[in-house]
């Protein structure tokens, strides 16, 4: 199976800050990664396709980004609606396989 | 607009089966394939399967071969998940999730299904 390694597992963030979460394929998936947003007691949100590509309605601040294995989501200008738990997903080999998660917290 | 509406809570004993739904509106339900996760206490997301409605194909992850059984019902739009040999490790939320046409990412879930396994 794929492993999807994703760090941090947590980050307690201010207000504006920028955010980058990263999530590493332990095989290539191409651009086969997908980002979510979780909140309590909610299911998932998605936020990036294709790697790089942002879901409509979701904020521009949001983005994702690709090197070689490492996928990365970057929150430009943290805004207290974006806390919550965010995974990914890589979905180009089974079994699809999320990461850990990443569980941002306001200071 | 797109609604996954699953069913309700379930308390089940072990060794027992359970089967939730997973009602789809506001889109052709046979033309997207639907997608099942697991969400264990702690957070943590496994991938169960897909089953595709418009011809009733179904894959598993093997890790839940033998446990979890999906069928879909055109007549009525809905997407069910059969969990057999329950026990305690099957104790989570269980979500369906729709995959957008052409693709493999979930756009749209449903609510979530708390199983809770407990004599």
């Amino acid at each position: 199976d794929i492993q999807m390694t994703q760090s941090p597992s947590s980050m307690s963030v201010s207000l504006g800050d920028r955010v980058t979460i990263t999530c590493r394929a332990s095989q290539d998936i191409g651009n086969y990664l997908s980002w979510y947003q979780q909140k309590p007691e909610k299911s998932p949100k998605l936020m990036i396709y294709g790697a790089t590509n942002l879901e409509d309605g979701v904020p521009s601040r949001f983005s994702g980004s690709r090197s070689g294995s490492d996928y990365s989501l970057t929150i430009n200008s943290l805004e207290s609606e974006d806390t919550g738990i965010y995974f990914c997903l890589q979905h180009k080999q089974y079994p699809y396989t999320f990461g850990a998660g990443t569980k941002l917290e306001l200071k | 607009q797109v609604q996954l509406q699953q069913s309700g809570t379930e308390l089940v004993k072990p060794a027992s089966s359970v089967k939730i739904s997973c009602k789809a509106s506001g889109y052709t339900f046979t033309s997207n394939y639907m997608h099942w996760i697991r969400q264990q206490p702690g957070n943590g997301l496994e991938w169960i399967g897909w089953i595709y409605p418009g011809n009733g194909n179904t894959k598993y992850n093997q890790k839940f071969d033998g446990k979890a059984t999906l069928t879909a019902d055109k007549s009525s739009s809905t997407a069910y998940m059969q969990l057999s040999s329950l026990t305690s490790e099957d104790s989570a939320v269980y979500f369906c999730a729709r995959a957008r046409r052409g693709t493999w990412y979930f756009d749209y879930w449903g609510q979530g299904v708390m199983v809770t396994v407990s004599s």
